[in-house]
């Protein structure tokens, strides 16, 4: 089983939906959970990042963190088609090589005006 | 404003040729990291460096090396460039734990 899993897409939606991107985990030493979004022919950026479980809200964009399942998820609200990009989610352990993140494999979002 | 900046946004070589490029950070960070980033594998870790001279192998270190010999300057070396080392490179740099701060990539093509 993979470390970090995350469906690749495509997903394509209209402007204005909801979209509810995810990955799940299998390394319970994960303890920090981020989002970044990279948009065509540029490197990621953060978007936003949780520490532990709970839930984060940045605007129109929410993280959140089971630890419980080892899933988690970025809903994005009102979604308007600057937001079309990949979203990478990436974790990494709370000792030793805790510089190194671990990312998921992207999920490609189009959102169609 | 940080910036991250890669040497080249292109780049093509030769099979067997000797590879090198160039990561450059202004924001006085400790840790580097060089990926590579495939369709359908995403971005895999190559080597990272927490400090000058430091380094660690990442995921998939073989054909590469690196060097850091001052702390903006994170070098990835392809000792003899092979066809399955055609993907995009992105550098990266970290003051801590999470926010990693990512240049544009050099996409190299090995013929």
């Amino acid at each position: 089983q993979k470390e970090v899993e995350q469906d690749p897409g495509p997903l394509s939606v209209p402007e204005g939906a909801i979209v509810s991107l995810n990955c799940t985990y299998s390394n319970s030493a994960f303890q920090y959970f981020m989002w970044y979004r990279q948009y065509s022919r540029k490197g990621p950026e953060l978007l936003m990042y949780t520490y532990s479980s709970g839930n984060k809200e940045d605007g129109r964009f929410t993280a959140q963190v089971d630890k419980s399942s080892k899933y988690i998820s970025l809903f994005i609200r009102d979604s308007q088609p600057s937001d079309s990009a990949t979203y990478l989610c990436a974790m990494n352990r709370s000792g030793g090589s805790n510089y190194k993140l671990t990312f998921g494999k992207g999920t490609l979002l189009t959102v169609n005006p | 404003d940080v910036k991250v900046t890669q040497s080249s946004r292109y780049l093509v070589k030769r099979t067997g040729e000797k590879v090198f490029l160039e990561c450059v950070q202004d924001m006085d960070h400790e840790n580097m990291f060089w990926y590579r980033q495939d369709p359908g594998l995403g971005l895999r870790l190559i080597y990272f460096s927490y400090d000058v001279k430091m380094k660690e192998k990442g995921d998939i270190p073989e054909g590469y090396s690196v060097s850091r010999e001052k702390k903006e300057r994170f070098s990835l070396i392809l000792e003899s460039a092979s066809t399955n080392q055609t993907s995009m490179y992105l550098c990266a740099s970290s003051p801590g734990l999470v926010r990693q701060y990512f240049g544009p990539g050099t996409r190299l093509t090995v013929t």
